[in-house]
């Protein structure tokens, strides 16, 4: 699975858009991009993939860039229970999928 | 409960000694996953499961780590003479099966090594 860059930490004024960027410069075209957030003391959490198109869900959205170098997480009205790491994942389609994670990035919300 | 369910959610043992984590996937998944968490860390991963075999036991540090499902559900993570380097939290996350989708996670077992 390709590898992804994420910053190691960002902050965020509650209510305010949080963007969590992502790269993955080598991901090829069967490779999905997919978002997990641990909250302090629990496990991952499921937030969404995507493939090529942009998509949304009731937690975020996801952006892709047409090339799919790159994404962004986009969490519109960040609240302070959204302090948690966030990891970017790719992974292919089909067959044995083993989530690889990397050291996320670190999101902090505050008042 | 519906989701994954990891006990104990702490153990607390001496260098040396035996200890079993316990892994309750949600019902009906047949893929199984173990991850070992440091403080400040991402989760490593340990183990695969698909229904009771070990798919990929790559991610296992030595031969002090065992993990089994016999029948395709529960599974138990065996650390043998534990030392004070495995202390971390031992997360289990299971899928519904292969191809695209999400892994849910449990709280994960904190193992202290003293």
């Amino acid at each position: 699975d390709a590898k992804t860059t994420q910053p190691p930490s960002m902050d965020c004024a509650e209510g305010r858009a949080a963007n969590l960027p992502c790269n993955h410069s080598t991901i090829s075209g069967n490779e999905y991009v997919y978002w997990y957030r641990q909250i302090h003391s629990q496990g991952p959490q499921y937030i969404i993939h995507g493939l090529k198109n942009n998509e949304t869900n009731e937690m975020a959205s996801l952006i892709i860039t047409e090339d799919r170098k790159s994404s962004t997480l986009i969490l519109p009205h960040a609240t302070l229970r959204d302090t948690a790491v966030y990891y970017c994942i790719v992974r292919v389609t089909g067959g044995s999928y083993i989530p690889t994670f990397g050291r996320g990035t670190s999101l902090i919300v505050h008042p | 409960g519906a989701g994954v369910s990891q006990t104990p959610s702490n153990k607390v043992t001496e260098k040396g000694k035996y200890v079993e984590l316990r892994c309750d996937p949600i019902s009906g998944h047949t893929a199984l996953y173990w991850y070992r968490q440091s403080l400040g860390q991402g989760p490593e991963f340990l183990i695969y499961f698909q229904g009771t075999g070990a798919a990929d036991d790559s991610g296992l540090p030595n031969d002090r780590f065992f993990a089994v499902r016999p029948e395709g559900s529960v599974s138990t993570l065996k650390i043998q003479r534990t030392e004070r380097g495995d202390s971390a939290v031992y997360l289990c996350a299971s899928r519904r099966d292969r191809g695209v989708g999400e892994a849910f996670f449990g709280q994960g077992t904190r193992l202290t090594v003293v």
